[in-house]
């Protein structure tokens, strides 16, 4: 069975400063992982993808993740926050290919950035 | 229209009323989700359609939800005899069924109110 945990229903920063959103996952096989981002009153947006090639993901809006196998994690990242990075984002794994997905989504983790 | 479409994006209905809610996937994308989204909680996946074949039901939570697929475009996802619970933004995502492409395309979703 596979299951993801976001460690932080919400998470705050000042403009600027680094962004940290923390996700853990638990999979019996190797899973592929995505973090996805909501603004509000918007759909879901893929934000980046790691699918077992490099471990360092990058994503849209100088957003990236490590997929970091031995502490199974997949922690996404961001150097300086910007207002607009003000949103809900999930971690998301899937099952390995072999037919239809069915994506299995974190709880969420909602960010603020301030001035 | 350039990406899903989801309509209505607001309803507000009585205990007991059925609903129906409307999704129009990007063109020529094969594969239909719908999920739910629970004040607080992450994406609970209800229906999966692909292509011709029979649709995955598994996440449906009672025999009160049910959702069709005409013509291989347009899905509306029904709920009988409303309850309370029932409330959430109802989310349609769509994709180009290649397997394991992780990469969902999301509607601004259907938020349900019952009363």
């Amino acid at each position: 069975a596979q299951s993801v945990t976001q460690l932080d229903s919400h998470v705050s920063v000042s403009e600027g400063t680094p962004v940290l959103l923390r996700c853990n996952y638990s999979s019996s096989y190797s899973p592929s992982l995505f973090w996805y981002v909501q603004h509000p009153n918007k759909g879901l947006q893929l934000l980046l993808k790691y699918t077992s090639a490099a471990t360092l993901v990058k994503g849209i809006n100088g957003f990236e993740a490590e997929f970091k196998k031995s502490e199974t994690s997949f922690h996404l990242t961001k150097p300086s926050a910007h207002m607009s990075d003000a949103a809900e984002y999930f971690c998301v794994v899937s099952p390995p290919s072999g037919g239809y997905n069915k994506l299995i989504f974190g709880a969420g983790t909602r960010l603020a950035v301030h001035p | 229209g350039a990406g899903v479409s989801q309509s209505p994006s607001n309803k507000v209905t009585e205990k007991g009323k059925d609903v129906e809610l409307r999704c129009d996937p990007i063109s020529g994308h094969t594969a239909l989700y719908w999920y739910r989204q629970s004040l607080g909680q992450g994406l609970e996946f209800l229906i999966y359609f692909q292509g011709n074949s029979a649709p995955d039901k598994s996440g449906l939570p009672s025999d009160r939800f049910s959702a069709e697929r005409t013509g291989g475009s347009v899905s509306t996802l029904t709920i009988q005899r409303t309850q309370q619970e029932d409330s959430a933004v109802y989310l349609c995502a769509s994709s180009s069924g290649q397997t394991n492409t992780g990469e969902l395309f999301f509607g601004e979703g259907s938020r349900l109110t019952v009363l």
